[in-house]
């Protein structure tokens, strides 16, 4: 499968900042996502990245907050927009090869920990 | 409103015996299911899946068996071993969709 590289891998922030995490697959790949993991709790789905046009929110997250670019089949980049303690969470890149469609498994980057201050 | 629920947090099990990891659901429009295996600072590995149209996936020491009718998933393994201990995820999708819904998580330790 494809690999999937996450930069930065941690960071400790201070609390109304930005960080820009970058995700980059060694081949291109249909779909691209990204997900949030908060202490404690599930992976959850914040947005699927669409290449060439705006990213695709899940209910509770929005573009002002999680702006998200994908300029082309290989890389993606999320934001994490005026951040608060509540931000701290690891944050997952994952990607779906192939075709793309249904009954795929997406595979994951190994995550950015985010610590906010 | 959980969709995707893994009601045990934390399961022990000595090596060489079978795990068993269980999850449940309740959306009715899922018709694919995955478990991931993490370790910690590494992100979520796919194990296995399973369609709907199937009601028993088999690799290697891992099986998925799938009961629809009572929304119910289980990951078998066997025989466990030491490098199993990890968080195991469910997950599922459905409704034409490919985007993913997770279950919290079970912590698996596997003792020698």
């Amino acid at each position: 499968s494809a690999v999937i590289s996450q930069k930065p891998s941690r960071d400790i922030c201070q609390r109304g900042t930005s960080l820009t995490i970058q995700c980059q697959v060694d081949s291109q790949v249909t779909m691209m996502f990204w997900y949030r993991q908060q202490p404690g709790q599930s992976l959850t789905l914040i947005a699927t990245a669409n290449q060439g046009s705006e990213a695709t929110y899940e209910s509770g997250f929005v573009i002002d907050k999680f702006p998200i670019s994908r300029p082309n089949l290989t890389f993606s980049t999320l934001t994490v927009s005026n951040m608060s303690p509540e931000d701290s969470s690891i944050y997952l890149c994952s990607v779906l090869e192939g075709t793309g469609g249904i009954n795929q498994p997406q595979h994951f980057g190994d995550g950015t920990r985010l610590s906010i201050l | 409103d959980q969709q995707v629920k893994q009601n045990s947090p934390s399961l022990s099990v000595q090596e060489g015996r079978i795990s068993i990891l269980n999850c449940d659901y309740t959306n009715s429009m899922f018709d694919y299911f995955l478990w991931y295996k993490k370790y910690p600072a590494e992100g979520p590995t796919f194990l296995i899946s399973i369609s709907s149209i199937k009601d028993k996936n088999e690799d290697g020491r891992f099986t998925v068996f799938l009961n629809k009718s009572a929304k119910h998933l289980s990951l078998h393994i066997v025989p466990s071993q030491p490098g199993d201990s990890a968080v195991y995820f469910c997950a599922a999708s459905g409704g034409g969709y490919s985007t993913l819904t997770f279950g919290k998580g079970t912590m698996l330790l596997v003792s020698p």
